[in-house]
């Protein structure tokens, strides 16, 4: 199984400020034949089922704000909120989508400082 | 726009059985590939399986943990996937989600599972 893990477990960040929220997968995610990264980020908030914010590491779902980045490729990714907004409080995932099983980072909660 | 509603949660007891379901809407079922995620209380996101559209072949696939006791099912003319929860412990207790494609594009707002005595 792949496991990935994603630091930190929790971050407070100012309103207005860059939060960046890393996963790391234990195996390469990448497919080389269509070289895409089979990697997720996921957002949720209490209550709320998961919401799709990125996918294919870097490609951003319609709808999402654009201060949402993913970057990254193989086995290191990162999720950047370029300027935190309140609403963007929330635990968020990265999600390997490369091979059976499905796997979770372990959540980020972000908070406001 | 897509939905899903899942309904048939409820409490039951260890060893009992339960069916979910999840009814889609908004888009062509029959070629999505619909997966079961679940969240137990206070806890993260926990894959449980998936099936591939027919077209696709219609592959199952399933976590470890319910192997053997979960079924995954469709009926592409009601747009409808189920999952048939078997063997039912109590670390089974979880708010159910069912979700499209193979990037979970799109998630219902779940149901709740409960197993206890």
């Amino acid at each position: 199984d792949i496991v990935m893990t994603q630091s930190p477990d929790s971050l407070a960040v100012s309103l207005g400020e860059r939060a960046t929220i890393n996963c790391k997968s234990s195996q390469s995610v990448l497919y080389s034949s269509n070289n895409k990264n089979y990697l997720g980020w996921y957002q949720q908030k209490p209550g709320q089922p998961p919401k799709l914010l990125i996918h294919w590491a870097s490609t951003r779902e319609s709808g999402v704000p654009d201060r949402f980045s993913g970057s990254g490729s193989g086995t290191d990714f990162t999720l950047t909120i370029s300027s935190l907004q309140a609403e963007d409080v929330a635990v968020y995932y990265c999600q390997q989508y490369y091979s059976i099983p499905i796997t979770f980072g372990q959540g980020t909660r972000l908070e406001i400082k | 726009e897509a939905q899903l509603v899942e309904s048939g949660g409820d409490l039951v007891e260890p060893g009992g059985s339960l069916r979910l379901s999840c009814a889609g809407s908004g888009f062509t079922f029959s070629n999505a590939w619909m997966n079961w995620v679940r969240q137990a209380p206070g806890k993260g996101l926990e894959w449980v399986g998936r099936i591939k559209s027919k077209p696709n072949g219609g592959t199952i696939d399933y976590a470890a943990p319910v192997k053997g006791r979960f079924t995954i099912s469709r009926d592409d003319s009601k747009a409808t996937v189920y999952l048939q929860m078997n063997s039912l412990r109590t670390d089974d207790t979880a708010v159910y989600y069912c979700s499209t494609g193979i990037q979970s594009d799109y998630w219902g707002q779940g149901t709740l599972v409960t197993v206890s005595s």
